[in-house]
């Protein structure tokens, strides 16, 4: 079975500052993929990286930049230079090989507020 | 614009009374799920599909059933609606990657569920 922890429900962060969004997950299965995704207050779910499990480099896009730290089963986000718009829900998320590619288990989310 | 609809984005049902959330996308992908998300829960599993005329329960699918008759559409039916099935529901595509996972799922806008 397969399982994501996110500890943090809710985080504060000054505007322009870096930030990290913690996320362990649970797995027996050498294959897998982690995600993270966005909600903002609209509700719909943006897509934001990706990291597999036998990448040799953390996945960045952007601002966006995936902690992967194998040995310790986590995968935490860190966005830097933050934004008034990065004020959203955070989700972490994962597949697995024997968990089903096609079935993605999320975590319950960190809310993250960014201050001016 | 191609991405993943959903309708309606609000529904107001009474205990017992059976409807169907429509899904349809137009990206080609072959895989599809169901998650509805309720506070402090993260979004959850109810059925997913591999591609047409091949679907599979998730972690809650009581009460739900689905089909898959062609690639674009994948319906959500509620059978008997219960108040515990308020809830705000979300469908998702996503293609494989090669070796395994996929490339992250495109959420459509959501339905906003009620049941009284």
């Amino acid at each position: 079975a397969q399982k994501i922890t996110q500890t943090q429900p809710g985080m504060f962060v000054q505007e322009k500052e870096a930030v990290t969004l913690d996320c362990t997950y649970d797995t027996s299965d050498p294959s897998y993929g982690l995600f993270w995704y966005k909600q903002p207050s609209s509700g719909e779910m943006i897509f934001l990286i990706y990291q597999g499990s036998y990448d040799q480099q953390n996945a960045t896009e952007g601002r966006y930049s995936l902690n992967f730290q194998k040995a310790r089963k986590s995968a935490n986000l860190v966005i830097s230079a933050s934004q008034l718009g990065d004020s959203a829900m955070y989700f972490c998320a994962m597949t697995s090989n024997s968990g089903g590619y096609q079935k993605v288990t999320f975590g319950t989310g960190t809310k993250l507020q960014v201050i001016p | 614009n191609a991405g993943v609809t959903q309708t309606p984005k609000f529904q107001v049902l009474k205990t017992g009374q059976s409807m169907t959330l429509q899904c349809a996308q137009d990206m080609n992908h072959e895989y599809m799920s169901w998650y509805r998300q309720d506070p402090g829960m993260g979004l959850r599993l109810i059925h997913y599909s591999v591609g047409a005329g091949i679907t599979d329960q998730g972690e809650v699918p009581n009460g739900y059933n689905v089909s898959r008759s062609t690639t674009e559409d994948f319906p959500l039916r509620l059978l008997s609606a219960a108040p515990s099935q308020t809830s705000v529901y979300f469908c998702a595509s996503s293609s494989p990657r090669r070796g395994g996972s996929n490339y992250g799922y495109t959420f459509g806008s959501g339905t906003r569920l009620t049941v009284v």
